[in-house]
């Protein structure tokens, strides 16, 4: 069974602080890892990582992936607070020949105290 | 607007009432999904269209039954709910079934569901 951990799964900072959210996985057959920000609606997309070690930046936001330890990070520099979301992250998993299947992990709440 | 638009976007009803949630999708996408949130739980993935076919439901209770009509409009008719099925209901699409590659999901903004 496809298994995504992401952690802290709550985290409370002051603006202006640089934040790391941190995404595990245990899947078979990968293909991608997704981000997205979910500000009490609609998730956004925010990245999608194939590739070990190749950053992946917006602004202020950046991701990497490490395929070998099986995880991810999301860096949030300078938080404002219109940082604080919900950041759910995503693994797409399944062989070629077959459709893929996402699994979510739990998320991680993010509050920018001004 | 994220192209993907969920109505009603609040819901309560009894566990014996029948009621229907609407999803559209205006960005030419070939696939939509139903998706479950409720509290401190991930994303439960519901059911798959592509093409307007079925191609997942993921043992998902009888007592949720989708249609897709079209390759734009997607719904989820609820009847006999209990209370554990309160949860934000949203609704995505993407390019293609199968592959985040094409496109990511992009997500409604949900329909918030209570059941008394």
């Amino acid at each position: 069974e496809d298994k995504v951990v992401q952690s802290p799964l709550s985290l409370v900072v002051h603006e202006g602080d640089t934040v790391t959210l941190n995404c595990s996985y245990e899947v078979t057959n990968f293909r991608s890892l997704l981000w997205y920000k979910q500000e009490k609606k609609a998730p956004t997309f925010l990245f999608m990582l194939t590739s070990s070690g190749i950053e992946k930046k917006s602004g202020r936001l950046s991701s990497i992936l490490d395929k070998k330890e099986l995880f991810s990070i999301l860096n949030i520099t300078a938080t404002q607070t219109g940082d604080s979301a919900v950041y759910l992250c995503a693994v797409e998993a399944g062989e070629e020949t077959s459709g893929s299947r996402l699994t979510f992990g739990e998320g991680t709440q993010l509050t920018v105290n001004p | 607007e994220t192209g993907v638009t969920q109505t009603p976007r609040h819901l309560v009803m009894g566990m014996t009432n029948k009621k229907s949630l609407k999803c559209e999708q205006h960005l030419g996408h070939n696939a939509m999904y139903w998706y479950k949130q409720s509290a401190k739980k991930p994303l439960e993935l519901m059911f798959v269209y592509s093409l307007e076919e079925r191609v997942e439901n993921n043992s998902v209770p009888s007592r949720f039954s989708p249609e897709c009509p079209n390759s734009s409009h997607l719904f989820l008719h609820l009847h006999t709910l209990q209370p554990e099925d309160s949860a934000l209901y949203l609704c995505a699409s993407s390019q293609d079934w199968g592959s985040s590659y094409n496109s990511p999901l992009h997500f409604g903004n949900g329909t918030r569901l209570t059941v008394t």
